[in-house]
C-alpha cells in the first residue's frame, strides 16, 4: 500500500521558517516527480513546487519563488519543503503527492500551516 | 499565475449526466495533452480520475470520462449517483514547467 506522509505543520508567526517533511512508502519513490500542493481554508488547490527524480530540476509558483525551496533524499525515501519569510496567504494545509505524466497519482492527507501572530 | 476557469458549482439528478468545464489558454490547456481531473470530498485528500485528458486510472469507474477542444477541457460524469457529490478541479501544465489547478466546482447531486 502506497503511504505518502507529511508532517511539520504548526502555527508560526509571519516571517518565521517552518520545514514540512512527506515520509514515503509502498512506491519506488525515485521513480516519481514529486510536489508540494497546498490548499488555503475554504478555497481551491494551488500547486506549490515540483522536484524532479533525481533532484535535478525545481519548479516554483511566482508567489513563493526566493522563500521556499524543495528537496529530496531518495536513500530516505523523503520529501522536504523550506519554507521561510512566511506570510498570512501561506496558511493552508500543505500536500506532498507523486506525479507521473504531470498528475498526481498518490497524496498524503496533509498537514496544516498556519501563519498567524 | 492565473487558475484555470471552472463554474462554481453545477447540479444534476440521479442518473444523469453532468459536464465540468475547465477553461484555459494555448499556454496551458489548449497546448498539451496534460490535463488531469481530480475528486475531492470534504476534508479529504483529492483523487485522480483523469489524465491525460481522458485516460482513467485503474479502478475508477467508467461513469467519468475527460476530454478536450481548444482551450477547453471537460469533465463528464454519467449515470450521476449520491457518492459523486464532491469537489472537482481541473489542472493542466503550463509552459514553464509549472502546474496550474482551475478554482474547483462543487458538484451537488439532488
Amino acid at each position: 500500500e502506497v503511504q505518502l506522509v507529511e508532517s511539520g505543520g504548526a502555527l508560526v508567526q509571519p516571517g518565521g521558517s517552518l520545514r514540512l517533511s512527506c515520509a514515503a512508502s509502498g512506491l519506488s519513490f525515485s521513480s516519481y516527480w514529486m510536489n508540494w500542493v497546498r490548499q488555503a481554508p475554504g478555497k481551491g488547490l494551488e500547486w506549490v513546487a515540483s522536484i524532479k527524480q533525481d533532484g535535478s530540476e525545481k519548479n516554483y509558483v511566482d508567489s513563493v519563488k526566493g522563500r521556499f525551496a524543495i528537496s529530496r533524499d531518495n536513500a530516505k525515501n523523503s520529501l522536504y519543503l523550506q519554507m521561510n519569510d512566511l506570510r498570512a496567504e501561506d496558511t493552508a494545509v500543505y500536500y506532498c503527492a507523486s506525479f507521473r505524466a504531470v498528475a498526481g497519482i498518490f497524496w498524503g492527507q496533509g498537514t496544516l500551516v498556519t501563519v498567524s501572530s | 499565475q492565473s487558475a484555470l476557469t471552472q463554474p462554481a458549482s453545477v447540479s444534476g439528478s440521479p442518473g444523469q449526466s453532468i459536464t465540468i468545464s475547465c477553461i484555459g489558454t494555448s499556454s496551458d490547456v489548449g497546448g498539451y495533452n496534460s490535463v488531469s481531473w481530480y475528486q475531492q470530498y470534504s476534508g479529504k485528500a483529492p483523487k485522480l480520475m483523469i489524465y491525460e485528458v481522458s485516460n482513467r486510472p485503474s479502478g475508477v469507474s467508467n461513469r467519468f470520462s475527460g476530454s478536450k477542444s481548444g482551450n477547453t477541457a471537460s469533465l463528464t460524469i454519467s449515470g450521476l449517483q449520491a457518492e459523486d457529490e464532491a469537489d472537482y478541479y481541473c489542472s493542466s501544465y503550463r509552459s514553464g514547467s509549472t502546474v496550474v489547478f482551475g478554482g474547483g466546482t462543487k458538484l451537488t447531486v439532488l
